[in-house]
């Protein structure tokens, strides 16, 4: 069973603070992807990452993929009130694997 | 392009009933996957259907079951409810599985 751990599980911090959220795993994934859910909404994605070692920006969030696949990180610089959410981390296993797996995701709230 | 949509958005039910909610993919999608989210555990893989075909079952009992119709549109099926079912459930659609899972906004299941 391929597991993945988020950390931290909440973190709420003042706009304008960086901050980083880590998503680890003991298991290789082919794709690792990040989603954010907002209250009543269902989680959209952001990005997902394929490469070991891949960096993705998106404006201000960078998406990483460790070399080994099995690890994945989200910095968000100078975190405003819209970044506030539930973001999700989610791996894709190898060939034959039609599902996902998710994180159980980290609670950001951003105070103004 | 219609999103993924999920009828009924909130439930209310009592322990023993049973309860269908049906979910929409996107037009051109044919996986589509159901998830039960809870503060908890987070979001817990359902099964995933492919083509009217069960590919991947999660980790739940029996009483949680479900299908797909020629159109992708999907059923899934909760019997003899448990308080323990109080959950969102979410629906999301993709093209073959394991990709991009674009999300409905979910059905919100309370049971007294």
């Amino acid at each position: 069973t391929q597991l993945l751990e988020q950390s931290p599980q909440f973190l709420s911090i003042q706009e304008g603070e960086n901050l980083t959220v880590y998503c680890n795993s003991s298991s290789v994934f082919s794709s690792l992807q990040w989603y954010r859910q907002e209250p009543g909404e269902g989680p959209v994605l952001l990005v997902t990452v394929v490469t070991g070692g891949e960096v993705k920006k998106l404006k201000r969030l960078t998406f990483q993929f460790g070399d080994a696949r099995k690890d994945s990180s989200l910095h968000i610089t100078a975190a405003q009130p819209g970044d506030t959410g539930l973001y999700l981390c989610a791996g894709a296993g190898g060939a034959g694997s039609y599902q996902l797996t998710f994180g159980k995701g980290t609670k950001l709230s951003v105070i103004p | 392009k219609a999103g993924v949509t999920q009828t009924p958005r909130y439930l209310i039910k009592t322990r023993g009933q049973q309860v269908t909610l049906s979910c929409s993919p996107i037009s051109g999608h044919r996986s589509v996957s159901w998830y039960q989210q809870t503060p908890g555990q987070g979001l817990q893989f359902l099964f995933e259907y492919f083509s009217e075909t069960q590919r991947n079952k999660g980790n739940f009992p029996g009483r949680f079951s479900g299908r797909q119709f020629s159109n992708s549109r999907s059923e899934m099926n909760v019997s003899t409810l448990e308080l323990g079912d109080s959950a969102l459930y979410l629906c999301a659609s993709s093209l073959w599985g394991a990709d991009t899972q674009y999300f409905g906004p979910g059905t919100r299941l309370t049971v007294l």
